[in-house]
């Protein structure tokens, strides 16, 4: 079974561009998870979907965050425009039910 | 005060001694709880889930949980030099935040020759 995909595995941008991170769940995962780790500090969680819907959305840092997940399948987060303090390692997972989450090998976003 | 503590390490432990690590959570309406692997640039592994008070054993893991201690931990008897790595605790909240897995800063384990 595929694991839990991501990409791109690395991105470096400027201050002021977009980026929008893909994530492809394990084949038949229905819950869909986002989180981040800021350099130093613990994984964070910024929302969830079930299928294409939006569960908790609590931890989006602010409005320059977009995730989508059109179709239930695979999932997208949009940073726009990208700021400095967004620099870290962004982590997608999956799970059949709510509870056991299954993690992508992240994206290491760096904006300078 | 941190919602999921551990302590940080580096926890040295020789090879084929038991390496014990610890978690503590804040909030008492936790429902269940994860130990994670992170090998150094990779993602986190689940290796353990418990769900309720008591031990429950997989391989060379255990798991303990003690919810009035608000309290989890996780043992790995026979610790070899592939275990090396930082170990994270995480947990889900009550109802309302079942799914939304809160972690701590991870406790690095070393395991010498």
């Amino acid at each position: 079974e595929a694991g839990v995909t991501q990409f791109p595995s690395h991105s470096v941008i400027e201050k002021g561009q977009t980026v929008t991170l893909r994530c492809d769940p394990i084949s038949g995962h229905d819950n869909l998870y986002w989180y981040r780790r800021v350099m130093g500090k613990e994984i964070k969680f910024l929302l969830h979907f079930v299928k294409e819907s939006k569960q908790d959305e609590s931890g989006m840092p602010n409005n320059r965050f977009l995730a989508e997940r059109t179709g239930g399948t695979y999932s997208t987060l949009k940073v726009q425009p990208a700021e400095l303090e967004d620099s870290g390692v962004y982590f997608c997972a999956s799970s059949h039910l709510p509870y056991e989450q299954y993690f992508g090998p992240g994206t290491r976003l760096t904006v300078t | 005060q941190k919602e999921v503590e551990q302590n940080s390490g580096p926890l040295s432990v020789p090879e084929g001694a038991i390496a014990s690590l610890n978690c503590t959570y804040s909030d008492r309406g936790s429902q269940s709880f994860f130990w994670y692997r992170q090998y150094s640039g990779k993602s986190p592994e689940l290796i353990m889930s418990i769900y309720s008070n008591g031990d429950k054993e997989d391989g060379r893991f255990t798991a303990q949980l003690n919810k009035a201690s608000q309290y989890v931990s996780l043992l790995i008897r026979d610790s070899q030099p592939s275990d090396s790595a930082t170990y994270l605790c995480a947990v889900t909240g009550n109802t309302g935040t079942a799914s939304k897995l809160t972690f701590g800063t991870g406790t690095r384990l070393q395991v010498t020759l």
